[in-house]
């Protein structure tokens, strides 16, 4: 059974904190992706990873970074968290290349107040 | 890049009607469409997907159908159940490492 992980449902923040949140994936999956949900807007990329080490950008990269220090796990960091930064974010993994299925965590809602 | 919209935003059925979710993407070269069922407060998941070898494909009571000239591509389901009230996002990839997603559509459907 495949299984992604996020390291908190719900995150309470304050601005200018700097935020953590973490994704964790058993399945060996080469790619691992992490997306904003936000109403009407569906799912936005802020980054990905292809490889241990190795990211590209999403669409909507400013205010973000990423961290692959292992194969299984994909860190997003919010240096300084701003209030248009609450959303609900989603992590996901698949198998190299863009025609896999993606499967998702089950999301980190964050509010920045 | 890939832009890909989706509409309705918002769609409400009487249970047993069909419904059809459309699908429009802008770069030529997109090769794979998959559509992902978001259910309230849990993850997407995959439902179905095509590829672009192919122009109509089906399972039980969903199905997809891809225009590739036209560059858009629906989703219907037909006898529609409570159960499929979801918000279902359409997405495009050329086959590099990304999705692009379309905004969602809510479903419900009316028993």
């Amino acid at each position: 059974d495949v299984k992604v992980t996020q390291s908190s449902r719900y995150l309470v923040k304050r601005t200018g904190e700097k935020v953590f949140l973490e994704c964790v994936q058993d399945m060996d999956h080469e790619n691992m992706f992490w997306y904003r949900q936000d109403p009407g807007l569906g799912l936005r990329l802020i980054y990905f990873s292809y490889d241990v080490k190795m990211k590209e950008k999403g669409d909507i990269p400013e205010g973000y970074s990423v961290s692959r220090e292992k194969k299984e796990r994909f860190s997003l960091i919010l240096e300084s968290a701003s209030t248009n930064q609450t959303s609900m974010y989603l992590c996901a993994s698949s198998l190299k290349g863009g025609t896999y299925e993606q499967y998702f965590g089950p999301g980190t809602r964050l509010t920045v107040t | 890049g890939e832009n890909v919209e989706q509409h309705p935003s918002t769609l409400s059925v009487q249970e047993g009607d069909s419904a059809v979710i459309k699908c429009t993407y802008s770069d030529s070269a997109s090769n794979y469409f998959p559509w992902y069922k978001q259910e309230l407060g849990k993850r997407p998941q995959l439902i179905i997907d095509i590829r672009s070898n192919v122009g109509e494909k089906k399972d039980q009571r969903i199905a997809v159908t891809l225009n590739k000239t036209a560059k858009h591509f629906s989703l219907h389901i037909t006898e529609t159940q409570p159960e499929d009230s979801a918000v279902y996002f359409c997405a495009a990839s050329n086959a590099g490492n990304m999705l692009t997603f379309g905004g969602g559509t809510r479903l419900m459907v009316k028993p």
